[in-house]
């Protein structure tokens, strides 16, 4: 059964640093691998899909890379923000196809500090 | 705009009192599914649907029933809620079986039952 470890578990960070938040996965036979980010009691955004041919994958500030054959994704996040404060969840299908969802991440809390 | 909706937002139950948490796609997505997230447990899947009329569990459908009548409506029904069910739900879409199934949630209900 897939499983999905996000470290570390909490960061927090003075403004305009560069992060990177990691993430692994125990079954390197995906698809893709989807981040998210959720605000306190709202909803998930996706952030990046990278495809399993994919090595990475840009949004503005945000990079995500992927390394199937060792389990392992970062979500790299250039001159921090306050307004980047906020949980972000590593999300992989729970198996092959993705037929039966995501197996997600415990997520970790960032909290950039003005 | 393409979103999930879902409704309502937030409720506040008695245990043993059937309702209907209801949830829309507007992006004529075939998969449909929903999932509950609790502190330290993280989110995990309910139930699941590929196309209309095709549904199947995740992994915690105990308690819980859903329905897939129409392409863009996925409903999840609790006939009696119980205080255990406690939480925060999301439904999400994606166009399954597609290399780019990129999943989109709704804002989340949140559910209490007392």
């Amino acid at each position: 059964k897939q499983e999905v470890t996000q470290i570390p578990a909490a960061l927090s960070v003075p403004e305009g640093e560069n992060l990177v938040l990691n993430c692994s996965f125990t079954d390197s036979a995906i698809y893709n691998l989807q981040w998210f980010r959720q605000d306190p009691g709202k909803g998930l955004t996706s952030l990046l899909l990278i495809q399993s041919s994919q090595r990475e994958q840009t949004s503005g500030r945000l990079n995500a890379s992927l390394d199937k054959s060792s389990g392992r994704s970062t979500l790299y996040i250039a001159a921090s923000q306050p307004g980047d404060s906020a949980t972000y969840l590593c999300a992989v299908p729970a198996s092959g196809g993705g037929a039966d969802g995501l197996t997600f991440g415990k997520g970790t809390h960032l909290i950039i500090q003005p | 705009e393409a979103q999930v909706t879902q409704n309502p937002r937030y409720l506040i139950t008695v245990t043993g009192k059937k309702l209907t948490v209801t949830c829309s796609q507007n992006m004529n997505h075939e998969y449909m599914s929903w999932y509950r997230q609790d502190p330290g447990l993280g989110l995990r899947q309910i139930y699941y649907s590929m196309n209309v009329e095709v549904t199947d569990k995740g992994d915690v459908p105990e308690g819980y029933k859903v329905s897939r009548k129409e392409k863009r409506n996925f409903p999840l029904i609790l006939e009696s809620p119980s205080p255990n069910q406690t939480s925060l739900y999301f439904c999400a879409s994606s166009n399954w079986g597609t290399m780019y199934n990129e999943q989109f949630f709704g804002p989340g209900t949140r559910l209490t039952v007392l």
